[in-house]
């Protein structure tokens, strides 16, 4: 079955870019989407269909997809970023989640 | 603004069948292109994709829980429904509704989140 693979945890300071990934087997041949999660909350969608960003979602997340891995940036990382990130993408009629990041804002 | 709401008890037995309600607002559920899914998370864990459901009825589950899955929709009442049978203590987590941009896309739009407990 497909698997979608993610660091368990990634740290940034304020201010700088956060670089989160998401690798799979030909992923770039695929949609990926992302979700941010704070503690006791549901998910909120950041990114979909590899770069593009719902309303309200704030200008300095992106995203790509290229090769096996999606990768989600967050530039000018603000306190407020600092939750679990996790990636998602379809394959053969399922939905896939990656096993999510825990981003860190020191 | 639409709004997704779920619903049902917090507490099965195991053996017994988890049963949930999620009410779509602010919105129609038969509105064309959206799919309606239903994703949960244990305590402490990732999230894991059960199955989703279009107005119409047409179904997609997850191959690993597929024999246990039911998901319906009620259009008449802007709903669609979980049925988990021979439910076991793994099954434990919040259960959460969500809109299916489109088939195979992202969920756009969660609901808050239904924490069941299996245990005796």
């Amino acid at each position: 079955s497909y698997e979608l693979t993610q660091s368990p945890s990634v740290s940034v300071s304020p201010g700088q870019t956060a670089s989160i990934t998401c690798s799979g087997d030909k992923l770039g041949e695929k949609y990926a989407s992302w979700y941010q999660q704070k503690p006791g909350q549901s998910p909120v969608l950041v990114i979909y269909q590899d770069t593009k960003r719902p309303s309200g979602i704030p200008e300095r997340f992106s995203g790509s997809n290229s090769g096996n891995i999606a990768t989600l940036t967050i530039s000018g990382t603000q306190a407020m970023d600092e939750a679990d990130y996790y990636c998602q993408a379809w394959d053969s009629s399922t939905v896939i989640f990656g096993g999510g990041t825990k981003l860190t804002v020191l | 603004q639409l709004q997704l709401q779920g619903s049902g008890p917090g507490l099965v037995k195991p053996s017994e069948t988890l049963s949930l309600t999620c009410t779509v607002s602010g919105g129609s559920i038969s509105r064309s292109s959206y799919y309606w899914g239903w994703i949960r998370q244990p305590p402490g864990k990732g999230l894991e994709w059960i199955g989703s459901i279009y107005y119409s009825g047409s179904t997609y589950y997850n191959a690993s829980l597929k024999s246990r899955v039911t998901i319906s929709v009620d259009t008449s009442k802007n709903q669609f429904s979980l049925k988990l049978s021979s439910v076991t203590a793994a099954d434990t987590a919040v259960y959460f509704c969500a809109r299916e941009r489109a088939h195979g896309d992202a969920f756009d739009v969660w609901g808050q989140g239904t924490m069941v407990t299996v245990s005796s």
